[in-house]
Parts: structure tokens; sequence; C-alpha cells
């Protein structure tokens, strides 16, 4: 079993549509999440972080952490063709070195 | 956050040589790591270069293969011995501070032929 599992998708929305992205995961060391978007060849571009179970909105994206359920997500509002990318989830004990999930591909249609 | 100039962006190789991959950030950083994304696949940390030690590898990557330096806070290099085809990949550079806001560099694209 994989220590962070991600839907690869693809994923396909209009634009407009709202958008969540889960992971989940099996060690509960992990106390740093993070969102990463990922542009076809670019690297990794950090969205949002967060070490605690609840909500943190920022502008369109909200990220959600479920300590409890190991269990978190990312919310796209009002998705634009711009947001077409793969999403990264990205987890850290605290080493500071990350375990990323396999990423999910999304597309918003214009 | 830092920025991060990464070079080459790409290379094609020959099975047998070697490349070094050149990691530059545009301030001070205290945490450097080196990540593999095979095709179609998610990062994967090879190592944490240590300024002024040896670099941290993770399970499955040894230094004979992937040696790092890190000379300063604001440089490090990897370098892939002895290639061959399976080591086909993107290597990214990542940097960041204690606070996370982890930067990636654009990654290097190589082909080993």
């Amino acid at each position: 079993q994989k220590e962070v599992e991600q839907d690869p998708g693809p994923l396909s929305v209009p634009e407009g549509a709202i958008v969540s992205l889960n992971c989940t995961y099996s060690n509960s060391a992990f106390q740093y999440f993070m969102w990463y978007r990922q542009y076809s060849r670019k690297g990794p571009e950090l969205l949002m972080y967060t070490y605690s179970s609840g909500n943190k909105e920022d502008g369109r994206f909200t990220a959600q952490v479920d300590k409890s359920s190991k269990y978190i997500s990312l919310f796209i509002r009002d998705s634009q063709p711009s947001d077409s990318a793969t999403y990264l989830c990205a987890l850290d004990t605290g080493r500071r070195a990350l375990t990323f999930g396999s990423g999910t591909r999304l597309q918003v249609q214009p | 956050s830092a920025v991060i100039s990464q070079k080459p962006s790409r290379d094609i190789c020959q099975r047998g040589t070697s490349l070094t991959i050149q990691c530059q950030v545009d301030s001070q950083v205290t945490m450097m790591f080196w990540y593999r994304q095979q095709p179609g696949q998610s990062l994967t940390l090879i190592a944490t270069a240590n300024q002024g030690s040896e670099a941290t590898y993770e399970s499955g990557f040894v230094i004979d293969k992937f040696p790092i330096s890190r000379p300063n806070l604001t440089f490090s290099t990897l370098t892939v011995s002895n290639m061959s085809p399976e080591d086909s990949s993107i290597y990214l550079c990542s940097a960041g501070g204690q606070n996370y806001g982890y930067t990636f560099g654009s990654g290097t694209r190589l082909t080993v032929v």
C-alpha cells in the first residue's frame, strides 16, 4: 500500500465548476500538508500549505484536512481553463522531505 | 519565496556516461532537495543536500550513483553516474527555509540512449 493515494484522473469539468481533489494517507506521522500545481514541462508550484485539521482558504482555493480520517482535499471554485494542470498533494512528517501523491490531471473545458 | 535556476533544462546522454545538474537559488536557503519524476509518475525524493556535510539519501538511492554537492547556501549539484536508459527521467531541485513554501526548479529532462 502506498503511503499517499491520489486518484490520477483525468478529471474533466466545464468552466465555472467546483473541483474537488483528494488524497488519503496511511502514515499518521504526517503533520504538514501541501498542494502543488504542475503545468506540463514545468516544476511543481506551491498552492496551499497547512498543518492542522480544518479548512484554509486562499482566493478560489480551499484546502481541507481531516487528520482523524487521514484525508485531505483541495477545492477549486469557479474553475478556469488556466487551472488545467496536474495537482499533486504532498505530505511531510516534519523531516522537510515531501511524500507526493501520484497527481490528478485536471482539464477545465471552456 | 526563493527562485531556482536549474540547468541544463534537458539533455540526451550516452549510456555509461555521467551528467551533472546544477541548481542555483537566488537567496540563501536552509534546505535543498533533489527529486526524480519518472514519465507519467509523481515525484520521488532522492536525497537532502546538506550544506557542509554529506547528503542524506532515501531508500533505494546511493551516493555512488547520485553524488551530490552543496558547497554553500545557494547552490547544489546532482550527478547521475554511469547512466543507463532506466535513468531517463526528470530531475528536480527544491529549496526552502524553515517555513514551508518550498520552491521547485523547472527540472532537467534526461534521456539516456
